[in-house]
């Protein structure tokens, strides 16, 4: 079974700082990983989406790393800002899952000003 | 010009009572989903429903049941609500299932039941 985990539970710099974000799976088998944004009261927004054949996917600030053979995947955000505190979420897409994503817990992010 | 869009947003309710939560997406997708989040905010999936097909139909209570009138709406109705099931549904779509495409999500509806 599919269990996808990121560390650390929460996490809070300065800003200017860059951010780090873990996301481990434990079946390699996956279509996909991708990367989201959960503002306190809203839905997901998708930052990145990487393929299973890819290494990596840049937005801006933003990039994402996949090494499917150890399952992590690093969300790696620059110069972070008070406007990026959010939780992000990580989803694996399961080959065998006709499209159900299997989510981590998140990572709650504070950037103090 | 939402792109998928839920309501109601909140919803409060007591145990037993029958409700519906209703969501639309104009993005033109073929695929819709219902998800749960829970109090520890992990989400799980709960229905999808490829051009009006259920094509996913996880381990949940048949009180609830998955309407697609349309490939343009999932509706979900919930039948004698317990306590248990407080938590924020989400409702997204995707181009496609089975591939590439990224998840859009609704903004959520935060069912609590008394």
């Amino acid at each position: 079974k599919q269990e996808v985990t990121q560390i650390p539970a929460a996490l809070s710099v300065p800003e200017g700082e860059n951010l780090v974000l873990n996301c481990s799976f434990t079946d390699s088998a996956i279509y996909n990983l991708q990367w989201f944004r959960q503002d306190p009261g809203k839905g997901l927004t998708s930052l990145l989406l990487i393929q299973s054949s890819q290494r990596e996917q840049t937005s801006g600030r933003l990039n994402a790393s996949l090494d499917k053979s150890s399952g992590r995947s690093t969300l790696y955000i620059a110069a972070s800002q008070p406007g990026d505190s959010a939780t992000y979420l990580c989803a694996v897409k399961p080959t065998d899952s006709w499209g159900k994503l299997q989510f981590g817990a998140g990572t709650q992010v504070v950037v103090t000003p | 010009d939402t792109a998928v869009s839920q309501t109601p947003k909140y919803l409060v309710t007591q145990m037993g009572n029958d409700k519906s939560i209703k969501c639309e997406q104009n993005l033109g997708h073929d695929t819709m989903y219902w998800y749960k989040q829970d109090s520890k905010k992990f989400l799980k999936i709960m229905f999808s429903y490829n051009n009006k097909e259920l094509i996913i139909n996880e381990t949940v209570p048949n009180r609830f049941s998955p309407k697609s009138p349309d490939k343009a709406h999932l509706n979900l109705h919930i039948n004698s609500l317990e306590l248990g099931d407080s938590a924020v549904y989400f409702c997204a779509s995707s181009q496609r299932q089975g591939n590439n495409s990224p998840l859009h999500f609704g903004n959520g509806t935060r069912l609590t039941v008394t």
